[in-house]
């Protein structure tokens, strides 16, 4: 079966780096994805990879081994408003997207 | 760019009537859009997908005849809700991707259905 696996919640401090790591098992692969998730409203996207290795864009990072089924979305500078879910989703052979359950990703002062 | 609209963005209504949710990319054409409803804390759950001109296709465990969806243009897809349940209530979500591409996906602000 196809399967998404990221911790169900992280606490992280404002001004730190926080790592959300995401593992995947799934029927073909062509790419991953993060998309943020503030309560009530829908994901916004992060970001796409399809290669191994590092995107960097801003403050959010995001890491790719294909071999090894996985993936991490890092955060630098931490924000209050980076409190949010942290979904990870792997685009399968069909092109559809498979879901993690998301991170909930809770800042403090 | 690359702007998805979801209308209403809110709606309660009676158990055994039907809603109908709107679903519109506004400044790109969309083959396909999808459909995902989600419950408090729980991750996204995709419904079904919709290709322009063609039937949807649904998920397992979905069923065609209650969630009806049309892709009746290459700008805008609707899903009606029939014959409501309290179970139905669920925020609803749209998404939809560029014609142009095989993996871009952007969501509409999605709809909190309260069936009562």
């Amino acid at each position: 079966g196809q399967n998404i696996d990221q911790p169900t919640e992280m606490t992280a401090t404002e001004g730190a780096i926080v790592q959300i790591n995401c593992t995947y098992q799934t029927s073909g692969f062509n790419g991953l994805f993060w998309y943020q998730q503030h309560a009530g409203e829908a994901p916004t996207f992060l970001s796409y990879n399809v290669l191994d290795g590092l995107e960097e864009k801003g403050r959010f990072s995001s890491f790719l081994s294909r071999s090894k089924g996985y993936s991490y979305l890092l955060l630098k500078e931490l924000q209050m408003k980076d409190s949010a879910s942290y979904l990870c989703a792997v685009m399968d052979s069909n092109y559809q997207l498979i879901w993690g359950a998301g991170t909930k990703l809770i800042i403090k002062p | 760019g690359a702007v998805v609209s979801q209308h209403p963005s809110w709606v309660i209504c009676k158990s055994g009537t039907s809603v109908k949710i709107e679903c519109r990319s506004l400044d790109f054409q969309a083959t396909t859009m999808f459909w995902y409803r989600q419950f408090p804390k729980q991750s996204l759950m995709l419904m079904a997908t919709s290709n322009e001109g063609s039937k949807a296709t649904y998920e397992q465990g979905v069923e065609k005849d209650k969630f009806l969806i049309n892709h009746a243009s290459l700008t805008l897809s609707t899903l009606t809700v029939t014959s409501a349940h309290p179970e139905d209530s669920s925020f609803y979500i749209c998404s939809a991707r560029p014609t142009t591409s095989d993996y871009e996906q952007y969501f509409g602000p999605g709809t909190r259905l309260t069936v009562t």
